[in-house]
């Protein structure tokens, strides 16, 4: 099955620097990786989401890149700030033969960043 | 719209017990997910319903199943509850699959197993 891994653990930045986050995917038929936030006794939320027809997608602070052909993809921060400090995590969804991925995403185990004032 | 609500928010249980989780999802989304969190393992996929149907299963012993009602709704039970079952399940919902739409958390029920 799917193995998603990603680095680093942990990831401390001083405010207004860039954060870059890395997974790496093992699957060749996953299509779709979406990044979850999941703030300390929070509901993992998204934050961006690519599929694999797209290389980068930008949303305001945050880009995601996809590398298919490597298998990994990154999430960008730029300009980040105490507020984005929480758990990231990286995931992968692999469609079946009828193009459904359902609702199965295998997670990585996740990234602890932390914005300095 | 009201996002996914799972209920309880907290559950202490003993070994050997059986507990049921409910999971109501966002409205109109059909596809319903249950995944388990714990600090060791991450997020693992338990299991996957859609019109009532189990779509996809993960890695999980058969003490873990689940269902789905007509209007979307979900219960996932747990039974002969070991130590190690105590996590925090999160439910998720998205129309009809990542396919099309993303997976949407909610808040999760925290198990405790003593």
């Amino acid at each position: 099955g799917e193995n998603v891994e990603q680095h680093p653990s942990t990831l401390s930045v001083q405010e207004g620097d860039s954060a870059v986050i890395k997974c790496t995917y093992s699957d060749s038929a996953s299509n779709y990786f979406p990044w979850y936030k999941q703030e300390l006794g929070k509901r993992p939320q998204l934050i961006i989401d690519i599929r694999s027809n797209v290389g980068e997608k930008k949303d305001q602070r945050i880009a995601v890149t996809l590398n298919k052909t490597a298998k990994h993809f990154s999430l960008h921060i730029t300009e980040t700030q105490p507020e984005d400090s929480a758990v990231y995590f990286c995931a992968a969804s692999a469609a079946n033969a009828g193009g459904t991925s359902y609702g199965k995403l295998t997670f990585g185990q996740g990234t602890i960043l932390t914005v300095h004032p | 719209k009201a996002g996914v609500t799972q209920t309880p928010r907290y559950l202490i249980k003993t070994r050997g017990q059986q507990v049921t989780l409910s999971c109501s999802p966002i409205s109109g989304h059909r596809s319903v997910s249950w995944y388990q969190q714990t600090p060791g393992q991450g997020l693992q996929f338990l299991f996957e319903y859609f019109s009532e149907t189990q779509r996809n299963k993960g890695n999980f012993p058969g003490r873990f199943s689940g269902r789905q009602f007509s209007n979307s709704r979900s219960e996932m039970n747990v039974s002969t509850l070991e130590l190690g079952d105590s996590a925090l399940y999160l439910c998720a919902s998205s129309l009809i699959g990542v396919t099309n739409s993303p997976l949407h958390f909610g808040n999760g029920t925290r198990l405790t197993v003593t």
